[in-house]
């Protein structure tokens, strides 16, 4: 069964730092990679994805996040932390292999909020 | 396009009384799904649809029913409230791109259940 952990339920950097949220996987096959971002009292919104080809993948905001195989990991990144960034983040999963229909199911981790001190 | 809506915004039951979640899209997507959230714990998948009339469970389907009549909506129903499924509820749909399922949340469905 794929599972996804998420290292740091909360992480709080400095405006202008580096952030880096961490993401690992577990799955007998590599699955696709999602990252999404949920402001305060709002649904949520795909920051970026991983499905193939170039294991460096950018999405909006200026979010980057590498697929490592060997190790499991879909680490999201961002340069420079902007007041803005403050929300909670959430990685999740989803199967290669379409049981049923099933390859649209998501499983996510279980979060890491992000806040950015000025 | 108005994109997912759900309906209620808020919503306070007491124990024992039964609601439904309502949830539609205008984009034509042929897969739509149930998540509920919950401090510490994620999002987690309560029912799904690849289709009008196709339902199946997900992790956590117990207390809730749904069904798919039409492509575009797909309510959650709640039969005998429970303390438990006090929680943030979601809905998502989702047209297969290229390669896999981009989903699209709503803004979701505040429950409480005294």
């Amino acid at each position: 069964a794929q599972s996804v952990t998420q290292l740091g339920s909360h992480v709080s950097v400095s405006e202008g730092a580096l952030v880096l949220l961490r993401c690992n996987y577990s799955s007998s096959v590599p699955p696709y990679l999602f990252w999404y971002v949920q402001y305060p009292n709002q649904g949520l919104q795909l920051l970026l994805k991983y499905t193939t080809g170039a294991t460096l993948v950018k999405g909006i905001n200026g979010f980057e996040a590498e697929f490592k195989k060997s190790e499991t990991s879909f680490h999201l990144t961002k340069p420079s932390a902007h007041m803005s960034d403050a929300a909670e983040y959430f990685c999740a999963v989803s199967s290669r292999v379409n049981y049923g229909g099933s390859q649209g199911n998501l499983i996510f981790g279980k979060g890491t909020k992000l806040s950015v001190k000025p | 396009n108005a994109g997912v809506t759900q309906t209620p915004k808020f919503q306070v039951l007491k124990t024992g009384q039964s609601m439904t979640l309502q949830c539609a899209q205008d984009m034509n997507h042929e897969y739509m799904s149930w998540y509920r959230q919950d401090p510490g714990m994620g999002l987690r998948l309560i029912h799904y649809s690849v289709g009008a009339g196709i339902t199946d469970q997900g992790e956590v389907p117990n207390g809730y029913n749904v069904s798919r009549s039409t492509t575009e909506d797909f309510p959650l129903r709640l039969l005998s409230a429970a303390p438990s499924q006090t929680s943030v509820y979601f809905c998502a749909s989702s047209m297969r791109d290229r390669v896999t399922y981009e989903q699209y949340f709503g803004p979701g469905t505040r429950l409480t259940v005294t």
